[in-house]
């Protein structure tokens, strides 16, 4: 089993649609993160997460809402996207104590909003 | 502010050709991280290395190679003897070295090996 999944692995949703990406890692970390990864930008963190608390909000918008309901698991729940947000969004887990800014990324879930 | 630059979008050579990836940095902290991802087209980033802005030694493993130098803001990856293994996109990254968890990315450099 990989140390970081991520589900779906592609999504497509209209924009009123509502629905949710998982990202659960199984390498005993206390931390995680969102990324969004759009072509030709760099990577945009988006929320971070310590020991369940959401220490990080890079100015998202409403439309994204993150929950982390243990160590092990993050949710990114969306609705009313809008089409200029289809990217793969990363999801990523690390030792926070340790420091090392060592992150290990899951393959990503490819998001297209018509 | 922050900020990382990788000029090469795209590089294509052949097998066992060398390849050097650039990467130029700002920051205005005096203490720092520097990264090399590798995202190949599975899609998860894959980390390579952390260089501490106190060590300007240049670091080897294996076929990559890593050339830190402060004075020019610059942390360069070299591949030696390229393979078609390591086609794939590059990413450097700049962090605080008391926040790691804000990773300022570049753009990323494709690379396509040829057989």
């Amino acid at each position: 089993e990989t140390g970081v999944t991520q589900t779906p692995r592609h999504l497509v949703m209209g924009m009123t649609n509502k629905k949710s990406l998982k990202c659960e890692q199984h390498l005993g970390h206390n931390a995680m993160y969102w990324y969004k990864q759009s072509a030709k930008k760099p990577l945009e963190l988006m929320f971070v997460y310590n020991f369940k608390e959401q220490t990080e909000n890079n100015s998202v918008p409403s439309r994204f809402s993150p929950e982390c309901p243990n160590s092990s698991h993050l949710f990114l729940h969306l609705h009313t996207l809008q089409p200029e947000d289809s990217a793969l969004y990363l999801c990523a887990s690390s030792q926070r104590d340790r420091n090392t800014g060592e992150l290990f990324f899951g393959e990503g879930s490819r998001l297209t909003v018509l | 502010a922050q900020k990382v630059t990788q000029a090469q979008t795209e590089i294509s050579v052949v097998e066992k050709e060398d390849v050097t990836l650039d990467c130029v940095y700002e920051t205005r902290d005096t203490t720092y991280y520097l990264f090399w991802y590798k995202q190949p087209p599975s899609g998860e980033l894959v980390f390579l290395i952390r260089r501490n802005s106190f060590d300007e030694q240049n670091e080897i493993s294996g076929r990559y190679s890593w050339n830190f130098q402060k004075s020019t803001s610059s942390f360069n990856f070299t591949i030696t003897a390229s393979q078609v293994v390591d086609s794939a996109v590059y990413f450097c990254a700049l962090s605080e070295a008391g926040n790691t968890d804000k990773l300022i990315f570049g753009t990323g450099t494709r690379l396509q090996v040829f057989p």
